[in-house]
């Protein structure tokens, strides 16, 4: 069946340093969905990219979708403490764009 | 405005009996979907409203869990007979089920089931 994937599952990186996400899907997306989940807290949407080859910015996050569709990454530049927690992507089921189909999440810990 | 209200905030049962919980969606969305989150693992689909059209349950883990929403707005999710497996966050999300591409998910803060 349809799937997306993340990798990686967990990211331990030093402060300052930069991060990316891997989110690859089993079929052709029409668009991606990124969320991020605070500890103890719930899905927060992010952004969606809809584009062939769209990249979009948020301050130190940079979303890419795949030209193909298929993939997207999230970076994060100079990371710091407020950006820990789990980064999901999602897709919209095939047929369905109302429901998603979600990666398992990216884990991020920042050491100060 | 309001976002996404979930009750209770905590609930902690024993095992066996059964629970309810509630989810109040934004104004105006059409769409509701419930989901299952264990400790530190990702988003499991239980089930999805849309509008007056038949709920797709295809995402509940067995016949314990029920769920139904009244008049197209508040959500009431059922789990009989309630097994220490059933621990986890119920999360509650709704968006605008609109046919287009905007349809971003708006999270209830979640119900953390214990059971004992």
């Amino acid at each position: 069946g349809q799937q997306v994937m993340q990798i990686p599952q967990y990211q331990h990186v030093q402060e300052g340093e930069d991060f990316t996400t891997y989110c690859n899907s089993s079929t052709t997306l029409s668009n991606i969905q990124w969320y991020k989940q605070r500890p103890g807290g719930h899905p927060v949407f992010l952004i969606q990219l809809v584009k062939s080859g769209e990249v979009k910015k948020q301050k130190r996050l940079t979303f890419q979708f795949g030209e193909a569709k298929k993939n997207s990454s999230l970076h994060i530049t100079a990371t710091q403490t407020t950006d820990v927690g789990t980064y999901f992507c999602a897709g919209p089921r095939a047929g369905n764009n109302r429901k998603l189909i979600w990666g398992l999440g990216t884990s991020l810990a920042v050491n100060p | 405005g309001a976002g996404v209200s979930q009750s209770p905030s905590n609930k902690v049962t024993e095992k066996g009996k059964d629970v309810e919980l509630r989810c109040d969606p934004i104004s105006g969305h059409t769409a509701l979907y419930w989901y299952r989150q264990s400790l530190g693992q990702g988003l499991e689909f239980l089930i999805y409203f849309q509008g007056n059209s038949a709920p797709d349950k295809s995402g509940l883990p067995s016949d314990r869990f029920s769920a139904e929403r009244t008049g197209g707005s508040v959500s009431t999710l059922t789990i009989q007979r309630t097994q220490q497996e059933d621990s986890a966050v119920y999360l509650c999300a709704s968006s605008l089920g609109t046919s287009g591409f905007y349809n971003e998910q708006f999270f209830g803060p979640g119900t953390r089931l214990t059971v004992l």
